[in-house]
């Protein structure tokens, strides 16, 4: 199983919901990431988990809160998002943290903030 | 911080022809490794080929391979016999300390003629 699975697909949501997305693999990767891609852009790291703790947060506003309950799952709470959070929520897992390991990708969830 | 330089936003070849996509990036480190991933229009993110900065000898992978040119940090990608299913955007990522999290490029959205 070389999955990463991605729950919803899609997401529209009104400026003041509170959503989630989430993120499982059984791969048994210790590392787990969440990207954001713009339409005809790169996609670019917004958080990174080792070892089910925050490794990495690349200045992400606070409506942006990541969550690793256990070394499959891997959380993004939304809260009064913006239309411009709208984009491609990527997640990435890789054995571990480190330079010699290939990250797997999720199919994504496409949110639209309205 | 790393940048990393896809100079062709776009780039066309025939079926069956062969193409080169180019990347270059800035780094201070010695150690690092660098993939190429390929993400066609159902958004998948999936690795086309990786290359380990230590090795001289360029990676290959059926009619993918890379010239790595380690001294003038550049590491171009070339499509051998190109199929319709190759067409897809074209990302380059250097992955290194002290982040471990892949770093891309703007990407090259390559386009397949029959």
């Amino acid at each position: 199983d070389t999955e990463v699975t991605q729950t919803p697909k899609h997401l529209v949501m009104g400026m003041t919901n509170k959503k989630s997305l989430k993120c499982e693999q059984h791969m048994g990767h210790r590392a787990m990431y969440w990207y954001k891609q713009k339409a005809k852009k790169p996609p670019e790291l917004m958080f990174v988990y080792s070892y089910e703790k925050l490794s990495i947060n690349e200045s992400v506003p606070s409506r942006f809160s990541p969550e690793c309950p256990n070394s499959s799952l891997l959380n993004l709470h939304l809260h009064a998002l913006q239309p411009e959070d709208s984009a491609l929520y990527l997640c990435a897992s890789s054995r571990y943290r480190g330079m010699n390991t290939e990250a797997f990708f999720g199919q994504g969830t496409r949110l639209t903030v309205v | 911080a790393q940048t990393v330089t896809q100079s062709q936003p776009e780039m066309s070849v025939q079926e069956a022809e062969t193409v080169t996509l180019s990347c270059t990036y800035d780094t201070s480190e010695s150690d690092y490794y660098l993939f190429w991933y390929k993400q066609p229009p159902s958004r998948q993110m999936i690795l086309v080929i990786r290359q380990e900065a230590y090795k001289q000898q360029n990676a290959t992978e059926n009619r993918f391979s890379v010239n790595f040119q380690k001294a003038a940090k550049s590491f171009s990608l070339k499509i051998s016999d190109s199929q319709l299913g190759d067409a897809a955007m074209y990302f380059c990522a250097p992955l290194m300390g002290p982040g471990y999290a892949l770093n891309f490029g703007k990407g090259t959205s390559l386009l397949v003629t029959p």
